[in-house]
Protein backbone atom coordinates (compact mmCIF):
# COMPACT_ATOMS: atom_id res chain seq x y z
CA UNK A 1 0.00 0.00 0.00
CA UNK A 2 1.04 3.21 -0.61
CA UNK A 3 1.60 5.88 1.90
CA UNK A 4 2.91 9.15 2.72
CA UNK A 5 3.32 10.10 6.08
CA UNK A 6 4.17 13.73 6.98
CA UNK A 7 5.46 15.03 10.24
CA UNK A 8 3.55 16.97 12.53
CA UNK A 9 2.44 20.05 13.57
CA UNK A 10 4.39 22.95 13.97
CA UNK A 11 4.46 25.82 15.83
CA UNK A 12 6.88 28.22 15.17
CA UNK A 13 7.77 32.17 15.65
CA UNK A 14 8.44 34.67 12.42
CA UNK A 15 12.83 34.70 11.86
CA UNK A 16 12.82 30.87 13.28
CA UNK A 17 13.84 27.97 10.75
CA UNK A 18 12.16 24.82 9.99
CA UNK A 19 12.04 21.42 8.28
CA UNK A 20 9.10 19.26 8.06
CA UNK A 21 9.21 15.47 6.38
CA UNK A 22 7.19 13.18 3.98
CA UNK A 23 8.25 9.67 4.19
CA UNK A 24 7.45 7.41 1.15
CA UNK A 25 6.39 3.67 1.91
CA UNK A 26 4.69 0.96 -0.60
CA UNK A 27 6.75 1.87 -3.52
CA UNK A 28 9.93 2.85 -4.62
CA UNK A 29 10.20 6.21 -3.83
CA UNK A 30 13.27 6.90 -5.93
CA UNK A 31 11.21 6.50 -8.85
CA UNK A 32 8.69 9.21 -8.65
CA UNK A 33 9.04 12.72 -7.63
CA UNK A 34 7.37 14.75 -4.72
CA UNK A 35 5.63 17.61 -5.38
CA UNK A 36 4.56 19.72 -2.42
CA UNK A 37 1.37 21.91 -2.10
CA UNK A 38 0.45 25.00 -0.01
CA UNK A 39 -2.91 25.43 1.50
CA UNK A 40 -3.08 28.88 3.27
CA UNK A 41 -6.48 28.56 6.00
CA UNK A 42 -9.69 28.86 4.19
CA UNK A 43 -7.74 29.34 0.71
CA UNK A 44 -7.26 27.15 -2.03
CA UNK A 45 -4.17 25.14 -3.15
CA UNK A 46 -0.88 26.41 -4.61
CA UNK A 47 1.34 24.29 -6.28
CA UNK A 48 5.33 24.95 -4.51
CA UNK A 49 7.32 22.67 -6.41
CA UNK A 50 8.84 18.58 -6.89
CA UNK A 51 11.50 16.92 -5.82
CA UNK A 52 13.12 13.85 -7.53
CA UNK A 53 14.40 11.26 -4.97
CA UNK A 54 16.56 9.91 -7.38
CA UNK A 55 19.11 12.42 -7.75
CA UNK A 56 17.56 15.30 -5.57
CA UNK A 57 16.93 17.22 -8.54
CA UNK A 58 14.33 20.01 -8.14
CA UNK A 59 11.52 22.19 -10.01
CA UNK A 60 10.14 25.57 -8.11
CA UNK A 61 7.12 27.38 -8.89
CA UNK A 62 8.42 30.60 -9.67
CA UNK A 63 6.28 31.95 -6.80
CA UNK A 64 7.85 29.72 -3.80
CA UNK A 65 11.54 29.86 -6.02
CA UNK A 66 13.96 31.44 -3.23
CA UNK A 67 11.19 31.07 -0.21
CA UNK A 68 11.82 27.14 0.22
CA UNK A 69 14.23 24.20 -0.09
CA UNK A 70 13.11 21.24 -1.45
CA UNK A 71 15.27 17.88 -0.45
CA UNK A 72 15.09 14.01 -0.46
CA UNK A 73 16.86 11.55 1.67
CA UNK A 74 17.45 8.00 -0.52
CA UNK A 75 18.55 6.10 2.50
CA UNK A 76 14.87 6.76 4.38
CA UNK A 77 12.64 7.45 1.84
CA UNK A 78 11.96 10.65 3.11
CA UNK A 79 11.34 14.05 1.08
CA UNK A 80 11.76 17.66 2.82
CA UNK A 81 10.10 21.21 3.02
CA UNK A 82 12.51 23.75 4.56
CA UNK A 83 12.26 27.29 5.54
CA UNK A 84 15.41 29.39 6.61
CA UNK A 85 13.49 32.56 8.10
CA UNK A 86 9.48 31.93 8.81
CA UNK A 87 6.81 34.89 8.33
CA UNK A 88 3.66 35.09 9.56
CA UNK A 89 1.99 34.17 6.18
CA UNK A 90 3.86 31.29 5.95
CA UNK A 91 0.94 29.55 8.20
CA UNK A 92 -0.54 26.91 6.06
CA UNK A 93 -1.12 23.53 5.58
CA UNK A 94 1.58 21.85 3.57
CA UNK A 95 0.58 18.25 1.83
CA UNK A 96 3.41 16.06 0.12
CA UNK A 97 1.94 14.41 -2.89
CA UNK A 98 3.17 11.56 -5.24
CA UNK A 99 3.87 12.79 -8.85
CA UNK A 100 3.20 10.67 -11.41
CA UNK A 101 5.13 11.35 -15.36
CA UNK A 102 3.13 9.61 -17.39
CA UNK A 103 0.06 11.35 -15.76
CA UNK A 104 1.48 14.50 -14.59
CA UNK A 105 -1.21 13.69 -11.59
CA UNK A 106 -0.53 13.79 -8.03
CA UNK A 107 -2.08 10.28 -7.40
CA UNK A 108 -1.29 9.45 -3.61
CA UNK A 109 -0.98 12.52 -0.74
CA UNK A 110 0.24 12.54 2.73
CA UNK A 111 -2.31 14.08 5.67
CA UNK A 112 -0.94 17.32 5.48
CA UNK A 113 1.25 19.41 8.11
CA UNK A 114 0.15 22.09 9.82
CA UNK A 115 2.63 25.10 10.17
CA UNK A 116 1.77 27.75 12.39
CA UNK A 117 3.83 31.22 12.33
CA UNK A 118 3.32 33.44 15.63
CA UNK A 119 5.00 35.99 17.82
CA UNK B 1 2.81 32.90 -17.42
CA UNK B 2 -0.80 30.79 -17.55
CA UNK B 3 -3.74 31.21 -14.83
CA UNK B 4 -6.25 28.56 -14.67
CA UNK B 5 -9.50 30.34 -14.02
CA UNK B 6 -12.27 27.97 -12.87
CA UNK B 7 -16.15 28.88 -12.68
CA UNK B 8 -18.48 28.37 -10.83
CA UNK B 9 -16.81 29.41 -7.62
CA UNK B 10 -19.58 28.45 -5.55
CA UNK B 11 -22.58 25.79 -6.75
CA UNK B 12 -25.56 25.09 -4.47
CA UNK B 13 -27.01 22.02 -6.30
CA UNK B 14 -29.49 19.04 -5.20
CA UNK B 15 -28.71 15.19 -4.75
CA UNK B 16 -29.41 13.93 -8.31
CA UNK B 17 -28.67 17.12 -10.15
CA UNK B 18 -26.35 17.14 -13.31
CA UNK B 19 -23.30 19.28 -12.32
CA UNK B 20 -20.84 20.68 -14.69
CA UNK B 21 -17.27 22.57 -13.63
CA UNK B 22 -15.36 24.75 -15.77
CA UNK B 23 -11.53 25.18 -15.91
CA UNK B 24 -10.49 27.58 -18.55
CA UNK B 25 -6.66 28.38 -19.18
CA UNK B 26 -5.23 31.49 -20.19
CA UNK B 27 -3.53 30.33 -23.26
CA UNK B 28 -3.63 26.98 -25.00
CA UNK B 29 -2.15 23.89 -23.08
CA UNK B 30 -1.53 19.92 -23.33
CA UNK B 31 -3.84 17.71 -22.30
CA UNK B 32 -1.89 17.32 -18.52
CA UNK B 33 -4.86 18.49 -17.04
CA UNK B 34 -5.79 16.99 -13.66
CA UNK B 35 -9.19 17.45 -11.30
CA UNK B 36 -9.21 16.85 -7.37
CA UNK B 37 -11.95 16.50 -4.52
CA UNK B 38 -11.02 18.15 -1.65
CA UNK B 39 -13.18 17.90 1.62
CA UNK B 40 -12.76 19.78 4.73
CA UNK B 41 -9.73 18.58 6.90
CA UNK B 42 -8.88 15.91 4.11
CA UNK B 43 -5.90 15.51 1.39
CA UNK B 44 -7.00 16.35 -1.72
CA UNK B 45 -8.10 13.04 -3.84
CA UNK B 46 -7.59 12.58 -7.46
CA UNK B 47 -10.46 12.07 -9.60
CA UNK B 48 -9.45 12.43 -13.39
CA UNK B 49 -5.95 12.72 -15.11
CA UNK B 50 -4.96 13.68 -18.54
CA UNK B 51 -8.87 15.32 -18.75
CA UNK B 52 -10.62 12.98 -19.64
CA UNK B 53 -9.17 9.41 -17.99
CA UNK B 54 -11.15 8.31 -14.26
CA UNK B 55 -8.52 7.37 -11.79
CA UNK B 56 -8.79 3.53 -10.56
CA UNK B 57 -11.60 3.70 -8.11
CA UNK B 58 -13.45 7.04 -9.02
CA UNK B 59 -17.19 6.33 -9.46
CA UNK B 60 -17.95 6.36 -13.07
CA UNK B 61 -20.68 9.42 -12.49
CA UNK B 62 -17.09 11.60 -12.26
CA UNK B 63 -15.89 12.63 -16.32
CA UNK B 64 -13.94 14.69 -17.84
CA UNK B 65 -13.53 16.78 -21.15
CA UNK B 66 -11.90 19.62 -22.94
CA UNK B 67 -9.00 20.54 -24.91
CA UNK B 68 -6.88 23.53 -25.62
CA UNK B 69 -8.33 26.00 -23.29
CA UNK B 70 -11.44 25.01 -21.84
CA UNK B 71 -12.05 21.90 -20.14
CA UNK B 72 -14.98 20.32 -17.82
CA UNK B 73 -16.16 18.07 -14.77
CA UNK B 74 -19.16 16.69 -14.85
CA UNK B 75 -21.19 15.20 -11.82
CA UNK B 76 -24.07 13.51 -14.04
CA UNK B 77 -25.93 12.55 -10.83
CA UNK B 78 -24.45 14.52 -7.75
CA UNK B 79 -24.39 12.21 -4.90
CA UNK B 80 -24.51 13.63 -0.85
CA UNK B 81 -20.69 12.43 -0.78
CA UNK B 82 -20.07 14.63 -3.55
CA UNK B 83 -20.41 18.17 -1.68
CA UNK B 84 -16.76 19.11 -1.32
CA UNK B 85 -14.44 21.36 -3.09
CA UNK B 86 -12.99 20.79 -6.53
CA UNK B 87 -9.92 21.92 -8.26
CA UNK B 88 -8.31 21.87 -11.71
CA UNK B 89 -4.13 21.39 -11.91
CA UNK B 90 -2.45 22.03 -15.13
CA UNK B 91 1.23 21.07 -15.33
CA UNK B 92 4.00 21.89 -17.65
CA UNK B 93 7.02 23.19 -16.98
CA UNK B 94 5.74 23.91 -13.24
CA UNK B 95 2.00 23.54 -12.16
CA UNK B 96 -0.88 25.79 -11.07
CA UNK B 97 -4.06 25.06 -9.88
CA UNK B 98 -7.13 26.13 -10.78
CA UNK B 99 -8.94 27.91 -7.55
CA UNK B 100 -11.31 26.24 -6.34
CA UNK B 101 -15.10 25.57 -6.86
CA UNK B 102 -17.00 24.59 -3.92
CA UNK B 103 -20.11 22.76 -4.79
CA UNK B 104 -22.88 22.88 -1.89
CA UNK B 105 -26.31 21.57 -0.74
CA UNK B 106 -28.63 23.76 -2.35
Amino acid sequence: EVQLVQSGAEVKKPGESLKISCKGSGYSFTTYWIAWVRQMPGKGLEWMGLVYPGDSDTRYSPSFQGQVTMSADRSTSTAYLQWSSLKASDTAMYYCARHVDATAALDYWGQGTLVTVSS
Amino acid sequence: DIQMTQSPSTLSASVGDRVTITCRASQIISSWLTWYQQKPGKAPKLLIYKASSLETGVPSRFSGSGSGTEFTLTISSLQPDDFATYYCQQYNDYSIFGGGTKVEIK
